[in-house]
């Protein structure tokens, strides 16, 4: 199975920060590699698709970017709303699977 | 409006068995994969289960294979998980997700129901 690790699992940041959360595949996922947003208490929400394509909807200040260090969600110029917890998952082959989460405080 | 809205959670006793469902609204339902995904506390999200358009293709998570059955009723926008010989692991939010194809995101989530095994 495809791991994937996600740093840091924590963070508190205040608003208007740029943050950043990164996420590493054990091995090649050909860019198959989408973020998740969940609030407390709601279902997740797709942010980013096949590394840097926002999903319908999605505010502007959210990227992804992919590196010789893995794959990067940076939230421009955090927001109160942003408040979550953020999971990398690959969708390269079965089964999928999620990083373990990174919480996003303010 | 895309709607997923699943039901038939519970309490449960280990080595019982459950059903959930999902009724989906707002698209085409029988042109989507559909996928279950849980929440397991205090761990994170887990893949669970999907199944292809027609119904004939189905993967599994090893943790709940030779458990658990996904299937879906395209004439009912419905999507199933019935599992059987439950553990207390498998305690946890399952929720029912689309996506338009094999490689393609999670794109819309349904709110979830709340699957508790415990004695």
């Amino acid at each position: 199975d495809v791991q994937l690790t996600q740093s840091p699992s924590s963070l508190s940041a205040s608003v208007g920060d740029r943050v950043t959360i990164n996420c590493r595949a054990s091995r090649d996922i050909s860019g198959y590699l989408n973020w998740y947003q969940q609030r407390p208490g709601k279902a997740p929400k797709l942010l980013i698709y096949a590394t840097s394509n926002l999903h319908s909807g999605v505010p502007s200040r959210f990227s992804g970017t992919v590196s010789e260090t893995g794959y990067t969600l940076t939230i421009n110029t955090l927001q109160l709303e942003d408040v979550a917890t953020y999971y990398c998952q690959q969708s390269d082959t079965t089964p999928w699977t999620f990083g373990h989460g990174t919480k996003v405080e303010i | 409006e895309v709607q997923l809205v699943e039901s038939g959670g519970g309490l449960v006793q280990p080595g019982g068995s459950l059903r959930v469902s999902c009724v989906a609204s707002g698209f085409s339902f029988s042109t989507y994969w559909m996928h279950w995904v849980r929440l397991v506390p205090g761990k994170g999200l887990e893949w669970v289960s999907r199944v292809e358009t027609d119904g004939t293709g189905a993967s599994y998570a090893d943790s709940v294979k030779g458990r658990f059955i996904i299937s879906r009723d395209n004439a009912k926008n419905t999507l199933l998980l019935q599992m059987h010989s439950l553990r207390v692991e498998d305690t946890a939010v399952y929720y029912c997700v689309r996506a338009i194809g094999d490689i393609s995101p999670l794109d819309y989530w349904g709110q979830g129901t709340l699957v508790t095994v415990s004695s």
